[in-house]
């Protein structure tokens, strides 16, 4: 049981490029969701997916898409990835009545 | 605005000692409240939960204060160990969204 996985754990980009941020989890919870963590600014949600086949903008939504591929896999793209990106990204899971389980995070720089 | 606030981005504490890291928050719907801690190049976990029925809730050496009329919740370390040094975010369901709504954390340092 790997709880939530991300990959990858770190990654390099230059302005402009795009990427795909990959998030997995085998708890078999319906809900998932996309953070970034920014120095002073605490956990910010970027998108969320409540169910299977359903996807909503948080709070920091602008410059991301995301893809509820099935009930295990999220995943978090940046089509023109800018220096304001750079920032640790997390994934979580959530079961009612349970606590949100959190991935190790992904790393990411925008040069 | 920010509706739940750490109001101190750091604190250090002897070991031994207690630990007390507090959060505010805005919004007087939040019925439910969670602390969950955060080591260097990990992600966070939980580490303790309590209900807006509840004005107390413990788990071995931690214990979550809610003062629901001040709108005040606090984390209590007793006593306070090295391994205990981490960010500690607090955060509220945003009511029946599965959002939640999170703290900007408070760093504790624990010194031997």
């Amino acid at each position: 049981n790997a709880g939530v996985t991300q990959t990858p754990k770190f990654q390099v980009l230059k302005t402009g490029q795009s990427m795909t941020l990959q998030c997995a989890q085998d708890m078999n919870h319906n809900s998932m969701y996309w953070y970034r963590q920014d120095p002073g600014m605490g956990l910010r949600l970027i998108y969320y997916s409540a169910s299977e086949g359903t996807t909503d903008k948080g709070e920091v939504p602008n410059g991301y898409n995301v893809s509820r591929l099935n009930k295990r896999e999220f995943s978090l793209r940046l089509e023109s990835a800018a220096p304001s990106q750079t920032s640790v990204y997390f994934c979580a899971s959530y079961r009612d009545e349970d606590e949100q389980f959190f991935g190790p995070g992904t790393r990411l720089t925008v040069l | 605005d920010q509706q739940v606030k750490q109001n101190s981005p750091s604190l250090s504490v002897q070991e031994g000692r207690i630990s007390i890291l507090n959060c505010d928050y805005t919004n007087s719907m939040f019925d439910y409240f969670l602390w969950y801690k955060k080591y260097p190049a990990e992600g966070p976990t939980f580490l303790i939960s309590i209900s807006s029925i509840k004005d107390k809730n413990e788990d071995g050496r931690f214990t979550v204060f809610l003062n629901k009329s001040a709108k005040h919740l606090s984390l209590h370390i007793v006593p306070s160990q090295p391994g205990d040094s981490a960010v500690y975010f607090c955060a509220a369901p945003d009511g029946g969204t599965y959002k939640y709504i999170f703290g900007t954390g408070t760093r504790l340092k624990v010194l031997a």
